[in-house]
This record gives structure tokens, C-alpha cells and sequence, in this order.
């Protein structure tokens, strides 16, 4: 039972235009996301996160939107390099005690054409 | 500079083998981690460690076994045991256990003939 869903497997977009991923969750419990953008065989690297408090979190080009009534997050890449193009990892997790592991998304691939 | 190093990046073994997988960070971080990614799949976690001398057992942990004596390191042997051990096998480690941001190593690429 996936509790993290990422639907899109993949995703093509223009260089400079906007990429949105997309990131659906079923636990009500979860109360911070992340996301992480892994090149091939490579380890993720952690790219931005959101707590449940907020609904917005901006870095740079990087930005995550959390709407938890519909217990869905986007992050969007404005303006798309061709540098972005990698698989990005949505991830969740949730205060159960001492128990805070992390439920990981399928990944989103992204192309960004030039 | 500070980091994780797993070694090494690919990794060929014989069926039947038990094949150790090393990790070490330099980060001073608490807690450290073992995933398995396959091909379309996400990440799914085999153990975990959250302090020295102590882990658990993860999603998957059948046929994999760790250690954690030092700080600094967290060796995940793959077992015969384990029955399709092909994989890209990462390391990951945070400040503790409760913070949820993790930190990963390169990668190996474990093949079995």
C-alpha cells in the first residue's frame, strides 16, 4: 500500500518554461515533506522540504507547495534547466514516537529539453 | 569535508557469497541508514541505526544483517540468504533519529552472477 504516490513516472518540459511535480499521500499523520532530485547511480541529494504548518516553502528556483486538505504536494522548478533533468523523490514522514522514518515516492523522472 | 563514502561503486559476486557493503560518514551524525532501490521502484529501507551499538530492522531487512561499533560507520552484509540481492544499494545518515532530513552516500551497484 503505497502511502506516498508520485503518478506522473515521467515528465518532459521546455528549458525555461515551469516543471511541477506532483506528490499525492494518503496518511493524514504526516507532518513534513522533502524532496530529493537523484541523478543516475548516485546517491539523492536533498533539494527542499516543507513542514505541515506551512503551505509554502521557496528556494531559489525551487519552490513546494502543501495543500492538506487535499493531502497533496507540487514542487515547482522555475525556470527548467536542463541541469534539473533527474528523478525527483517526494518523501514523507511522521511523529510516531521515536519512530520518524521516511515513506519515499516512486520518483518522478524529468527531462528538461533544450 | 565532511560527507559519506560507500565503497565500492560497483560490486560483483559470485551466488552464494556474503558480500559486505561499507558506509562511513564523517558527518558526526547519530543515525544512520541502509536503502535498496530497484529499477522503478523507490527507495525501501533495509535497516537503521539511530546510535552506536544499537539498529533495527527496516521494510526489508530478511537476508541482510549490520553493525554499527563506531560512530563513524555502518557495514551491510548481504547474505546468501537474501534472494535476489542485485540492486543499488545507499547509505544515508541525519543528526538523529528525529530529523528528518537524510544525507546520502553514492551508491553501490551490487550485481550477483
Amino acid at each position: 500500500d503505497q502511502q506516498v504516490k508520485q503518478n506522473s513516472p515521467s515528465l518532459s518540459v521546455q528549458e525555461g518554461r515551469i516543471s511541477i511535480l506532483n506528490c499525492d499521500y494518503t496518511n493524514s499523520m504526516f507532518d513534513y515533506f522533502l524532496w530529493y532530485k537523484k541523478y543516475p547511480a548516485e546517491g539523492p541529494t536533498f533539494l527542499i522540504s516543507i513542514s505541515s504548518i506551512k503551505d509554502k516553502n521557496e528556494d531559489g528556483r525551487f519552490t513546494v507547495f502543501l495543500n492538506k486538505s487535499a493531502k497533496h504536494l507540487s514542487l515547482h522548478i522555475v525556470p527548467s534547466q536542463p541541469g534539473d533533468s533527474a528523478v525527483y523523490f517526494c518523501a514523507a514522514s511522521a511523529d510516531a514516537g521515536n519512530n520518524r522514518k521516511l515513506i519515499w515516492g516512486l520518483g518522478t523522472s524529468l527531462a528538461v529539453n533544450p | 569535508d565532511g560527507g559519506i563514502t560507500q565503497s565500492p561503486k560497483y560490486l560483483f559476486r559470485k551466488e552464494g557469497q556474503n558480500v559486505t557493503l561499507s558506509c562511513e560518514q564523517n558527518l558526526n551524525h547519530d543515525a544512520m541508514y541502509w536503502y535498496r532501490q530497484d529499477p522503478g521502484q523507490g527507495l525501501r529501507l533495509i535497516y537503521y541505526s539511530q546510535i552506536v551499538n544499537d539498529f533495527q530492522k527496516g521494510d526489508i531487512a530478511e537476508g541482510y544483517s549490520v553493525s554499527r561499533e563506531k560512530k563513524e560507520s555502518f557495514p551491510l552484509t548481504v547474505t546468501s540468504a537474501q534472494k535476489n540481492p542485485t540492486a543499488f544499494y545507499l547509505c544515508a545518515s541525519s543528526p538523529s533519529f528525529s530529523t528528518d532530513t537524510q544525507y546520502f552516500g553514492p551508491g553501490t551497484r551490487l550485481t550477483v552472477l
